[in-house]
């Protein structure tokens, strides 16, 4: 069964530092993989999704992720960090009929 | 375009009431999905449902229910409302059922059980 990884969760930067937050899944078939940010009280937002067509995925307000099949890992990146960017974010993976969430990790922007 | 809509934003009900929480998708949007988010974690699906009929059920009790209109709009129904039942329920949809369609989610109804 599909399923996903955060590793960490709650990951504190500076500001303008590197983002990294982590994911690994779980799939007996190619995955399609999602990273979604949540604003505190609001639904989620898409920043980027992978469908197979390319390893390295951008997404908006400058974040991409890449999909290492050998690591099984799908880890999102951002090179400078903006005070914005504090938030919860969500991977996630397609599964039979739904999107299979992992536990979220919550980043914090510091000054 | 509008988004996902959802409606109430929030709903503040009593243990062993029911609720119905209504979720209008993306204009030529075929499919409705359900997610319960309890704070902390992650959406867990509940329902999804495409062309009207249900095509996807998660872990979830009887309790819950839903249907999809003509129209593709959607309702959630929950009776016997327990304190557990107090989260964020998030409507998302898509233009199809399958796997490669990407979900757009509403800004959810936040239901309190007292």
């Amino acid at each position: 069964a599909q399923s996903v990884t955060q590793l960490g969760s709650h990951v504190s930067v500076s500001e303008g530092a590197l983002v990294l937050l982590r994911c690994n899944y779980s799939s007996s078939v190619p995955p399609y993989l999602f990273w979604y940010v949540q604003y505190p009280n609001q639904g989620l937002q898409l920043l980027l999704k992978y469908t197979s067509a390319a390893t390295l995925v951008k997404g908006i307000n400058g974040f991409e992720a890449e999909f290492k099949k050998s690591e099984t890992s799908f880890h999102l990146t951002k090179p400078s960090a903006h005070m914005s960017d504090a938030a919860e974010y969500f991977c996630a993976v397609i599964g039979n009929n739904d999107m299979r969430f992992g536990a979220g990790t919550r980043l914090t922007v510091k000054p | 375009d509008a988004g996902v809509t959802q409606s109430p934003t929030h709903l503040i009900k009593t243990r062993g009431q029911h609720v119905t929480l209504r979720c209008s998708p993306i204009s030529g949007h075929k499919s409705v999905s359900w997610y319960q988010q309890v704070l902390g974690q992650g959406p867990q699906f509940i329902f999804q449902y495409y062309e009207k009929e249900e095509r996807g059920r998660g872990n979830f009790p009887d309790r819950f229910s839903a249907r999809q209109f003509p129209n593709y709009s959607s309702e959630l129904n929950v009776n016997a409302l327990l304190l557990g039942d107090s989260a964020l329920y998030l409507c998302a949809s898509s233009l199809g059922h399958r796997n490669s369609y990407e979900q757009y989610f509403g800004p959810g109804t936040r239901l309190t059980v007292t």
